[in-house]
C-alpha cells in the first residue's frame, strides 16, 4: 500500500517561507498526480488546504501553495504566521485503490 | 451545511467488537463515497476503509481486512463500521469523512477529502 514520507518537523520564523516534502515510495502512487494536503490543529479534525497537487479550496489562504515533481509533492507556506503552527499531512490515492497518508510534519513557528 | 457526526466509540477488551456510526446531513448522502480514517494517540492519519455511493465498491487497509466491515444505509443517511476481533493497535480516534471522486485516466479515484467529522474514540484494552 501507499507509502508517503514527510519530514517529522519543519520550523521557521514569522514571515519566512517553509516547504514540506512528501515523497511517494510506491511508484504506482506517482502516476495519479492527485496529492492533497491537510492541516490539523491539536484536538481537531484535519482540514483540506490543497487538492489535486496545487489547487486551493475556497477560503484557504493563498500563502499555501502546492507542487509536484516526479514522486515528490511539496507544500509551501509563505509569510509564516503563528497560526500556521500545526501538523500537516499529504495524501494520495494509489493504483491499488487504497488511500495513503503521509507520515505527517509538525510545523513550528519560532 | 455539511455535518458528519460519529458515535459508537468506547472502551472494549481485546477480541471484542464495536460498531461505529456516522450520521450525515447537509448534502445528498447517496451521491457520495464515504470513508473511515483513524488516528492512534500521538500518531498520524491512517485510512481504514471506503465505500462507494451504492455500496458496490469497497476497500480496506490490509490491517483490518477480515475484521472490519463498512456499510451504509442511504435511506437513513448513515455510514457504519463494524469492528470485530479488536486489537490494542486499533486504539484510535476514528473519523468519518467525505471524499470527492473524479475520473482520472479512465478510473474513478479519490481526489481529496473535503469534510471530516469530529471523531469518536475507540480504546482497546483489558
Amino acid at each position: 500500500q501507499s507509502a508517503l514520507t514527510q519530514p517529522a518537523s519543519v520550523s521557521g520564523s514569522p514571515g519566512q517561507s517553509i516547504t514540506i516534502s512528501c515523497t511517494e515510495t510506491n511508484s504506482d502512487v506517482g502516476s495519479y498526480h492527485l496529492v492533497s494536503w491537510y492541516r490539523q490543529y491539536p484536538g481537531e479534525a484535519p482540514k483540506l488546504i490543497i487538492y489535486e497537487v496545487a489547487k486551493r479550496p475556497s477560503g484557504v489562504s493563498d500563502r499555501f501553495s502546492g507542487s509536484k515533481s516526479g514522486n515528490t509533492a511539496s507544500l509551501t507556506i509563505s509569510g509564516l504566521q503563528a497560526e500556521d503552527e500545526a501538523d500537516y499531512y499529504c495524501c494520495s490515492f494509489a493504483s491499488s485503490r487504497t488511500l495513503g497518508f503521509g507520515t505527517g510534519t509538525k510545523v513550528t513557528v519560532l | 451545511q455539511v455535518q458528519l457526526v460519529e458515535s459508537g466509540g468506547g472502551l472494549v477488551e481485546p477480541g471484542g467488537s464495536l460498531r461505529l456510526s456516522c450520521a450525515a446531513s447537509g448534502f445528498t448522502f447517496s451521491d457520495y463515497y464515504m470513508i473511515w480514517i483513524r488516528q492512534a494517540p500521538g500518531k498520524g492519519l491512517e485510512w481504514v476503509s471506503y465505500i462507494s455511493s451504492s455500496g458496490g465498491d469497497i476497500s480496506y487497509v490490509d490491517s483490518v481486512k477480515g475484521r472490519f466491515t463498512i456499510s451504509r444505509d442511504n435511506a437513513k443517511n448513515s455510514l457504519s463500521l463494524q469492528m470485530n476481533s479488536l486489537r490494542a493497535e486499533d486504539t484510535a480516534m476514528y473519523y468519518c469523512a467525505r471524499p470527492l471522486m473524479i475520473t482520472f485516466r479512465g478510473n474513478i479515484v479519490i481526489s481529496e477529502i473535503d469534510f471530516w467529522g469530529q471523531g469518536t474514540v475507540v480504546t482497546v484494552s483489558s
